[in-house]
C-alpha cells in the first residue's frame, strides 16, 4: 500500500505478558517515529530512527520498552511485562527525512492491558 | 524542554471562521506543525511554517511568529466534517533531536450546524 501500515489494528494483553507491534513505513521513508497517545492527551513521542544512525531513545516510558527497525524499513515496538498504564494507541510515522518533511501516520494500534 | 498550549475545546457554526491558537516555549525550534485527526483515526498533516508570517492553503491558513512563541490555525467557511481535534506540534531543532515533533494535548472542534 502507498501509507503507513500498523499491525494489529487492536491487541488486548493480560498485564504482565509481552506485546509487539509492527510498522511498516511508506517506500523510500529514511525516518521513522512511534508515539503513544493515551485518551485525551497528546501524542507522546516514545523512539525516532533515521537512515543508519543510533536511535533517538529518549522517549521511551521505561526499560521494558525497546524498538528495532529491521533493513532500514519495518520496525517492532516490543513491551515486555505489560501493564496497566500502558494501555494506549501506539502511532507509528514516517517521512522523507529526518526531520525537513512532514510525517505520515499509520492508523495506530490500541493496546488494552487487562 | 517543550511546553505546547492550545485550548482544549472549540465549537463554532458551520460556515464561520474559527482561528485556533498554539504558544510554546521550546529549547530549539525548527518548524510548526498542525495536524488533524478525527476520532479514531490517525493524525493527518494540515499545515507547516518555518518562516514568520501565514502560509494558505484553501479554507486552512496557518500563522507563526517565531519572536512571540505563537501560531495560530484559520478555518474558513466551516464544515461539518472540520470536527475534529487540531495538533499543533514544534519540531525540534537541536543536533541531538533533530526531527523530533513535539505535540500539544490538541484542540476538539465541534462544528454545530
Amino acid at each position: 500500500g502507498a501509507g503507513v501500515s500498523q499491525s494489529p489494528s487492536n491487541k488486548v494483553t493480560e498485564k504482565g505478558k509481552d506485546v509487539e507491534l509492527r510498522c511498516d513505513p511508506i517506500s523510500g521513508h529514511t525516518a521513522l517515529y512511534w508515539y503513544r497517545q493515551s485518551l485525551g492527551q497528546g501524542l507522546e513521542f516514545l523512539i525516532y530512527f533515521q537512515g543508519n544512525s543510533a536511535p533517538d531513545k529518549s522517549g521511551l516510558p521505561s526499560d521494558r520498552f525497546s524498538a528495532e527497525r529491521t533493513g532500514g524499513s519495518v520496525s517492532t515496538l516490543t513491551i515486555q511485562r505489560t501493564q496497566q498504564e500502558d494501555s494506549a494507541v501506539y502511532l507509528c510515522a514516517s517521512s522523507q527525512a529526518g526531520g525537513s518533511y512532514e510525517q505520515y501516520f499509520g492508523p495506530g494500534t490500541r493496546l488494552t492491558v487487562t | 524542554g517543550q511546553n505546547i498550549d492550545q485550548p482544549t475545546e472549540m465549537t463554532a457554526t458551520e460556515g464561520a471562521i474559527v482561528q485556533i491558537n498554539c504558544t510554546y516555549q521550546t529549547s530549539g525550534f525548527n518548524g510548526l506543525f498542525w495536524y488533524q485527526q478525527h476520532a479514531g483515526e490517525a493524525p493527518t498533516f494540515l499545515s507547516y511554517n518555518v518562516l514568520d508570517g501565514l502560509e494558505e492553503k484553501g479554507r486552512f491558513s496557518s500563522f507563526l511568529s517565531r519572536s512571540k512563541g505563537y501560531s495560530y490555525l484559520l478555518l474558513k467557511e466551516l464544515q461539518m466534517k472540520d470536527s475534529a481535534s487540531y495538533l499543533c506540534a514544534v519540531r525540534d531543532g537541536r543536533g541531538s533531536t533533530l526531527g523530533r515533533l513535539y505535540f500539544g494535548r490538541g484542540t476538539q472542534l465541534t462544528v454545530w450546524p
